[in-house]
């Protein structure tokens, strides 16, 4: 089984609707990541969380809000997507600094979700 | 702003032969690590190779080797007996000083290998 998981896969939705997308992890780690990625721009950081009280906001956050349930769990919602939000979305997750064998900063991404807001 | 460029959108190469790709950077901090994440098209970003700033010794894993060159905020990513395999994006990121786990994506490299 893979070690983070991205729910849907693939989505189409119209603009207005309101759309979430779910991350599942089973590496254990305490932070997460979500990501979007477009053409000639690269991956963009929306959010991210360092452990279940704390939620921070990245480069590009407008239009997007968070949840982390649990640990393993951190959801992206899109309150009323728009057609420029149309694009390819990562979760990741990474390990604390410092813990030995860590890699440090290496994130660990899901498979993406591809969201075409219509 | 602390940015990262990939001036070179799509690269090709021969199978077995090597191929480098180009990233430049700019920041003002002095501790900062780079990194160049791979993404065939199955869409899963791994990571290929990691370099820290404070080390001057060049980062090598197996076929994949980067050039840093510190003063000249340059870190290229060199593929050595290129395979088939290694067609996909390559995304050359970086983390600043203490904005630990925030990284920072250049626009990525699309490379074609040629059988």
């Amino acid at each position: 089984d893979a070690d983070v998981t991205q729910t849907p896969r693939n989505r189409i939705t119209k603009t207005g609707k309101r759309i979430m997308l779910e991350c599942s992890q089973t590496k254990g780690h305490d932070r997460m990541y979500w990501y979007r990625q477009d053409p000639g721009l690269g991956l963009r950081l929306i959010y991210y969380s360092f452990d279940v009280k704390d939620i921070n906001k990245g480069e590009i956050s407008d239009g997007y809000s968070v949840s982390r349930q649990a640990q393993a769990k951190f959801s992206l919602s899109l309150e009323s997507a728009i057609p420029n939000q149309t694009a390819l979305y990562f979760c990741a997750t990474s390990d604390a600094p410092g813990l030995a064998g860590v890699v440090e900063d290496e994130q660990f991404f899901g498979p993406g979700t591809r969201l075409t807001v219509l | 702003a602390q940015t990262v460029t990939q001036s070179q959108p799509e690269m090709s190469v021969q199978e077995a032969e090597t191929v480098t790709l180009s990233c430049t950077y700019d920041t003002s901090e002095s501790d900062y690590y780079l990194f160049w994440y791979k993404q065939p098209p199955s869409r899963q970003m791994i990571l290929v190779i990691r370099q820290e700033a404070y080390k001057q010794q060049n980062a090598t894993e197996n076929r994949f080797s980067v050039n840093f060159q510190k003063a000249a905020k340059s870190f290229s990513l060199k593929i050595s007996d290129s395979q088939l395999g290694d067609a996909a994006m390559y995304f050359c990121a970086s983390r600043w000083g203490t904005s630990y786990g925030k990284l920072t994506f250049g626009q990525g490299t699309i490379l074609t290998v040629h059988p």
